[in-house]
């Protein structure tokens, strides 16, 4: 699985729009970009996923660049409900032999 | 209520102990994952069952196994306890890989090792 850098942690102020960045330069071409996020010591929750082209749900938006090599998630409207670790990761769509690894992430903050 | 079922939710045990934790997948969903994670610590994977069949391992310790029933259900067996185990431990479920709804994950259950 290829490997991906974000920044350790971000603030963000309520109600603005959370941009959070991911580098993934050696991903390859049947790799997806998933996104999950873990708020405190719950288990890590799926946001949203892609392959090039850009996708939104009532979650996030994801933009991924046109080599691939990197993308950014964006929290329209950022709430303290969103104060998480997001981690990006990237993973095969299918196939019975995927495991998720997740790195570090970015803690982001957001603040009223 | 995410659909991943674990059990017990917290657990405390004495050093030297075994204990295991289950963990009952989404319906539908053939994949079983678990991860570790300790006290400000990422989350670890330490092995995944798909159908019943072992498909993967991580970081896991010699002194943990685990395994995936014909009803799907998991079960993560510890054993020889040692304080450096106390960790929320998280199970996941999917269909197959990511999918188009990745991983859905339990709410762990949290082992204190004393």
């Amino acid at each position: 699985d290829a490997k991906t850098t974000q920044p350790p942690s971000m603030d963000c102020a309520e109600g603005r729009a959370a941009n959070l960045p991911c580098n993934h330069s050696t991903i390859s071409g049947n790799e997806y970009v998933y996104w999950y996020r873990q708020i405190h010591s719950q288990g890590p929750q799926y946001i949203i996923h892609g392959l090039k082209n850009n996708e939104t749900n009532e979650m996030a938006s994801l933009i991924i660049t046109e080599d691939r090599k990197s993308s950014t998630l964006i929290l329209p409207h950022a709430t303290l409900r969103d104060t998480a670790v997001y981690y990006c990761i990237v993973s095969m769509f299918s196939g019975g032999y995927n495991k998720l690894i997740f790195g570090a992430g970015t803690r982001l903050a957001v603040h009223p | 209520d995410s659909g991943v079922t674990q059990t017990p939710k917290h657990l405390i045990t004495a050093t030297g102990q075994r204990v295991t934790l289950r963990c009952s997948p989404r319906s539908g969903d053939l994949s079983v994952y678990w991860y570790q994670q300790s006290l400000d610590q990422g989350l670890q994977f330490l092995i995944q069952y798909y159908n019943g069949e072992e498909r993967a391992k991580g970081n896991i310790l010699e002194r943990f196994s685990a395994q995936q029933f014909p009803d799907l259900h998991s079960e993560l067996n510890l054993s020889s306890l040692e304080l450096g185990d106390s960790a929320l431990y998280f199970c996941a479920s999917s269909v197959e890989g990511q999918g188009s709804y990745g991983y859905t994950f339990g709410s762990g259950t949290r082992l204190t090792v004393v």
